[in-house]
């Protein structure tokens, strides 16, 4: 089964609205998460590490203040769109690594009208 | 930074065919390359993995095999099934406390019945 839990699975929302994206790891703490946006038919590009008791580590051309990420405790990491536009429509997808390999969550679409 | 090229961007075969995608990184200080198989609006998922100390890997219809000198690493599928179908991508890191991955663009696999 999963190991990493993400949620929601999809949301739509008006421009200009916030929205928070949850990331947990199932069953294991997780001091490292990392939050990948992802667009049709592309790959997956890492936007930021967050890091527990510690700010997150963003990515070059990531707006940290634009996508805010919040690891408060072992198990879950957040990412919140602050202030969405149209342009920031895509599928996000958090994932944590465990016994050296990296899972994945189910990933959120976010679609800002 | 890491830059891992992967080809072919798409591969079409038919059933009971192998198939076969190949990846080539430039850090020669990455040690971790796993391959991940996603279907249309799912999460990734981990289907193999290979570290640096070994050359080839097996588990039932898949391998993958690295050749380090080359920094290049491949992924087999044999005998293929219809299920098989979708987009495979390969990934690489170098681990310790700079760990992150860094995915190639993706091959969509199209398996014929």
């Amino acid at each position: 089964g999963a190991v990493v839990s993400q949620h929601p699975s999809r949301v739509i929302c008006k421009s200009g609205t916030s929205v928070k994206i949850e990331c947990r790891s199932l069953d294991f703490q997780a001091t490292t998460m990392f939050w990948y946006r992802q667009f049709p038919k592309q790959s997956l590009m890492l936007m930021a590490t967050s890091n527990e008791g510690s700010k997150a580590t963003y990515e070059q051309g990531v707006e940290k203040d634009k996508f805010l990420i919040n690891h408060a405790s072992l198990t879950l990491s957040t990412l919140t769109v602050t202030s969405a536009h149209p342009e920031d429509s895509s599928f996000y997808i958090c994932s944590a690594p465990r016994g050296g390999a990296e899972y994945f969550g189910a990933g959120t679409r976010l679609s800002v009208l | 930074g890491e830059n891992v090229e992967q080809h072919p961007s798409t591969l079409s075969v038919q059933e009971g065919d192998s198939a076969v995608i190949k990846c080539t990184y430039s850090d020669s200080a990455s040690n971790y390359f796993p391959w991940y198989k996603q279907e249309l609006g799912k999460r990734p998922q981990l289907i193999i993995d290979i570290r640096s100390n070994v050359g080839e890997k097996k588990d039932q219809r898949i391998a993958v095999t690295l050749n380090k000198t080359a920094k290049h690493f491949s992924l087999h599928i044999t005998e293929t099934q219809p299920e098989d179908s979708a987009v495979y991508f390969c990934a690489a890191s170098s681990g310790g406390s700079n760990y992150k991955l860094t995915f190639g663009k993706g091959t969509l696999l199209t398996v014929n019945p």
